[in-house]
């Protein structure tokens, strides 16, 4: 059981690139999370899905994009990415009331 | 929408001292409440949680909480700090009336523990 994983788990973009941050879980959560971190503002929830083939905004969606094909795996793409994307990622599960993160992605975008 | 405030962004102590991690949410009918901690370069593992019930919830590394839902609070305590507690602890609510269940974290609390 590895609970949730992320993949990469560095990564280094130049402004205007694309990429996909790849999540997921064995755990059979409906509910999964992306949330980024920077310092000295805790972690702030982009987007989020609620079950199989649903995805909604959170507090800070624009630049990012999402899908959930599958209910283990939770998507997020930025298509032109941007310095001020440069951050923390994280991914969540939740069954009903706990959210277990995964390791997080740290990008770099120049 | 729920917000959450942690008003201590960082909190020195010396091992073995008491501690108290400020947390305040805003008021809502019914909330779940959680703490967090995050130690360096590595992801958030739960520390403890709030559903429903006694108002003093104990958690993991002999941390403890108490829900007061009158001062809307949910300050995280800890009699006696070693220096393996330095960390950066995370309040969090969970808004239940959205229904999505999706979680609202303070902007975090660095708690270094000196010897």
């Amino acid at each position: 059981n590895a609970g949730v994983t992320q993949t990469p788990k560095f990564r280094v973009l130049k402004t205007g690139q694309s990429m996909t941050l790849l999540c997921a879980q064995d755990m059979n959560h409906e509910y999964m999370y992306w949330y980024r971190q920077d310092p000295g503002m805790g972690l702030r929830l982009i987007h989020y899905s609620v079950g199989e083939g649903t995805t909604a905004k959170g507090e800070v969606p624009d630049g990012y994009n999402v899908s959930r094909l599958k209910k283990q795996n939770f998507l997020l793409g930025l298509e032109s990415a941007a310095p001020s994307q440069t951050s923390v990622y994280f991914c969540a599960s939740s069954g009903r009331t706990v959210c277990y993160f995964g390791p997080g992605t740290r990008l770099l975008v120049l | 929408a729920q917000s959450v405030t942690q008003l201590d962004s960082q909190v020195p102590v010396f091992e073995e001292a008491p501690v108290e991690l400020r947390c305040n949410y805003s008021s809502s009918v019914s909330v779940y409440l959680f703490w967090y901690v995050q130690y360096p370069n590595q992801g958030l593992q739960l520390l403890l949680k709030y559903l429903s019930g006694s108002t003093l919830v104990k958690g993991i590394n002999g941390f403890e909480a108490e829900f007061n839902k009158s001062q809307t609070s949910f300050h995280l305590r800890k009699p006696s700090v070693h220096i393996s507690d330095t960390a950066e602890y995370f309040c969090a609510v969970s808004d239940l009336e959205g229904g999505s269940e999706k979680l609202v974290f303070g902007k975090g609390t660095k708690l270094t523990v000196n010897p």
